[in-house]
């Protein structure tokens, strides 16, 4: 079993809709939980910033943490165009250690 | 700099040369990660390398592959006798020392192995 579980997609949404986008994971010990939004032939850009279970919102972009089920999600609100990119889930343990999920390809439809 | 800087951003090279992939991590960040990322593969850990300690070397896929990281800033990965397998996109990162500050990548170094 990989230790981050995310569907690969491709997912396709038209302009204004929701988008769910979530992970799976199986190691309880990770602390920390990240989203990185990926354009194409571009690095991975940090897109939201987690720290143990809960919500965090930042405009339209909303991560949340449930540790007891091991699953995080990341919602956009509002989707654009300019949202169609990769996006990667990552978690962390203590000692400077991530792992990552396969990423998550979305298509907003203008 | 503001930023994790890589260089070359592309490079087509013959199979069986040597390429040397650079990274200079941000300003005073002293953990630096190389990953590699195949196309639709997620990030695949090559290298770790915090302040003084010995570098996390359990991700290098063969003895082909090598990285240093000199006066615990830039760092070079380098690939000896280049296969097409190892075309991909070669990702450099960092963070602060501390555990809980998350890592921040750079544009990445495309390499094409023909």
């Amino acid at each position: 079993q990989k230790e981050v579980e995310q569907d690969p997609g491709p997912l396709s949404v038209p302009e204004g809709a929701i988008v769910s986008l979530n992970c799976t994971y199986s190691n309880s010990a990770f602390q920390y939980f990240m989203w990185y939004r990926q354009y194409s032939r571009k690095g991975p850009e940090l897109l939201m910033y987690t720290y143990s279970s809960g919500n965090k919102e930042d405009g339209r972009f909303t991560a949340q943490v449930d540790k007891s089920s091991k699953y995080i999600s990341l919602f956009i609100r509002d989707s654009q165009p300019s949202d169609s990119a990769t996006y990667l889930c990552a978690m962390g343990l203590t000692g400077n250690q991530f792992y990552f999920g396969t990423g998550t390809s979305l298509t907003v439809i203008p | 700099g503001a930023g994790v800087s890589q260089s070359p951003s592309n490079k087509v090279t013959e199979k069986g040369k040597d390429v040397e992939l650079r990274c200079d991590p941000i300003s005073g960040h002293t953990a630096l990660y190389w990953y590699r990322q195949s196309l639709g593969q997620g990030l695949e850990f090559l290298i770790y390398f915090q302040g003084n300690s010995a570098p996390d070397k359990s991700g290098l896929p063969s003895d082909r592959f090598s990285a240093e990281r000199t006066g615990g800033s830039v760092s070079t990965l380098t690939i000896q006798r280049t296969q097409q397998e190892d075309s991909a996109v070669y990702l450099c990162a960092s963070s602060f020392q501390f555990s809980g500050n998350t890592i921040y990548f750079g544009e990445g170094s495309w390499l094409t192995v023909v």
